[in-house]
């Protein structure tokens, strides 16, 4: 199957410092990139989806200044946490979707932030 | 909103105990998903369903998708330890909008 890798898997800042991480479809074009945060214990929630070529739509209370998506080619997306602070400490969940094929998502390992 | 409840939240049994874990919604699904996702990794999709009554079933998983789709259930028969994670349904559409979740630990 489709394979997605996301880099790290786990990332210690401190705060107020700016966080990268990467998400790669390894064998695939990726023409949609989802970007989820979990919080300990609770469920996937959708942060925003990047679009290769365009702007990211974020979801409802989704700071964009702060969650800085880009998707400059079909096979990278990357999610750039801007002056983090503790609260901003998540795991991060990337997905990837083949063209025409949104309801197939294929997702990373995931990223835990921690920020003290 | 279209909210997926998902029951119970957590349960821990023992190991070759049957259970169900289920997922509920006021609005119709067009397909759903059931993912599993273990500790520091992400959701594996296990299973799609798109008809209403579908009935798929993956080794001891049993999938069943209600007849108005509103509602779908997960049966797994003689649970193991290695069954132990996050299931997660999630409503499909222009994007995947999780349930709660629901916790299961299955004890040796």
């Amino acid at each position: 199957g489709a394979v997605v890798s996301q880099h790290p898997s786990w990332v210690i800042c401190k705060s107020g410092t700016s966080v990268k991480i990467e998400c790669r479809s390894l064998d695939f074009q990726a023409t949609t990139m989802f970007w989820y945060r979990q919080f300990p214990k609770q469920s996937l929630m959708l942060m925003a989806t990047s679009n290769e070529g365009s702007k990211a739509t974020y979801e409802q209370g989704v700071e964009k200044d702060k969650f800085l998506i880009n998707h400059a080619s079909l096979t990278l997306s990357t999610l750039t946490v801007t002056s983090a602070h503790p609260e901003d400490s998540s795991f991060y969940i990337c997905s990837a979707a083949i063209l025409g094929h949104k309801n197939i998502q294929y997702f990373g390992a995931g990223t835990r932030l921690s920020v003290l | 909103t279209q909210l997926l409840e998902q029951s119970p939240q957590f349960l821990s049994i023992q190991e070759g105990e049957n259970l169900t874990v289920y997922c509920n919604s006021s609005s119709v699904f067009s397909s759903l998903q059931w993912y599993r996702q273990e500790p520091g990794e992400g959701p594996v999709l296990l299973v799609t369903v798109v008809t209403g009554g579908e009935v798929k079933k993956l080794k001891r998983l049993t999938f069943q998708f209600g007849d108005a789709r509103k509602d779908s259930s997960l049966h797994i028969t003689a649970a193991q330890p290695g069954d132990t994670g996050l299931y997660l349904c999630a409503r499909v559409g222009n994007m995947l909008t999780f349930g709660g979740g629901t916790r299961l630990m299955v004890k040796p």
